[in-house]
């Protein structure tokens, strides 16, 4: 069966372009997160949402970060005026289970480099 | 703020070596996961470990819980090049099985060379 898909796989922005992340969820799942992964680090948390709620957005950075995910399937994940401290992987993760619970199934990521 | 350390952070062995990874913290966890994940990829899960003192095992991969669930280890039998990648725990604070807010290592780079 089909896994979390992301998409772009890899996105070269200049400092202060507008980016936008997909992430397409395996069908079904309640709860989708988001994570940002800096190269050789662990994922650090941004936020989670149960369907079409984003019940947690306390790990996003700043107020440039901003995602939704309207139907409660598709999330995307919007960067504003990108800066380079923001080059990183972004991972996308959902789960079957609503609250958090059960295990978590992680796309490819989105790896953004600003330049 | 990382709360969980992984040591060794880079680890180079021969094939067939026997090597053990270790994460450690001050915090208590409701749960524990080891995940490894590959370039290019998303953090594949191996296990999860909720019981003080628990031991699972997975074909050569025998993770343990420390008794008072603030650390756990990693031990590879017999270590292969297919177990090359990075090694992540990521620990779980509250009820038991909610990940909303998982905790992650930074993670060891493990390279296993034939």
């Amino acid at each position: 069966g089909a896994g979390v898909s992301q998409s772009p796989r890899y996105k070269v922005a200049k400092r202060g372009q507008d980016v936008a992340l997909r992430c397409d969820p395996i069908s079904g799942h309640v709860s989708l997160f988001w994570y940002q992964q800096a190269l050789g680090q662990g994922p650090e948390f941004l936020t989670y949402f149960q369907n079409e709620a984003q019940l947690d957005k306390s790990g996003l950075p700043s107020d440039r970060f901003f995602a939704e995910r309207p139907e409660g399937s598709v999330s995307t994940l919007k960067i504003q005026r990108t800066q380079q401290e923001d080059s990183a992987v972004y991972l996308c993760a959902s789960s079957l289970l609503a609250g958090g619970f059960g295990e978590q199934y992680f796309g490819p990521g989105t790896r953004l480099t600003v330049t | 703020t990382q709360l969980l350390e992984q040591s060794p952070q880079f680890l180079s062995i021969q094939e067939g070596e026997n090597l053990t990874v270790y994460c450690n913290s001050s915090s208590v966890f409701s749960s524990l996961q080891w995940y490894r994940q590959e370039p290019g990829e998303g953090p594949v899960l191996l296990v999860t470990v909720v019981t003080g003192g628990e031991v699972k095992k997975l074909k050569r991969l025998t993770f343990q819980f420390g008794d008072a669930r603030k650390d756990s280890s990693l031990h590879i039998t017999a270590a292969q090049p297919g177990d090359t990648g990075l090694y992540l725990c990521a620990g779980a604070l509250g009820n038991a099985g909610n990940n909303r807010k998982l905790i992650w290592g930074l993670g060891t780079s493990l390279a296993v060379n034939p």
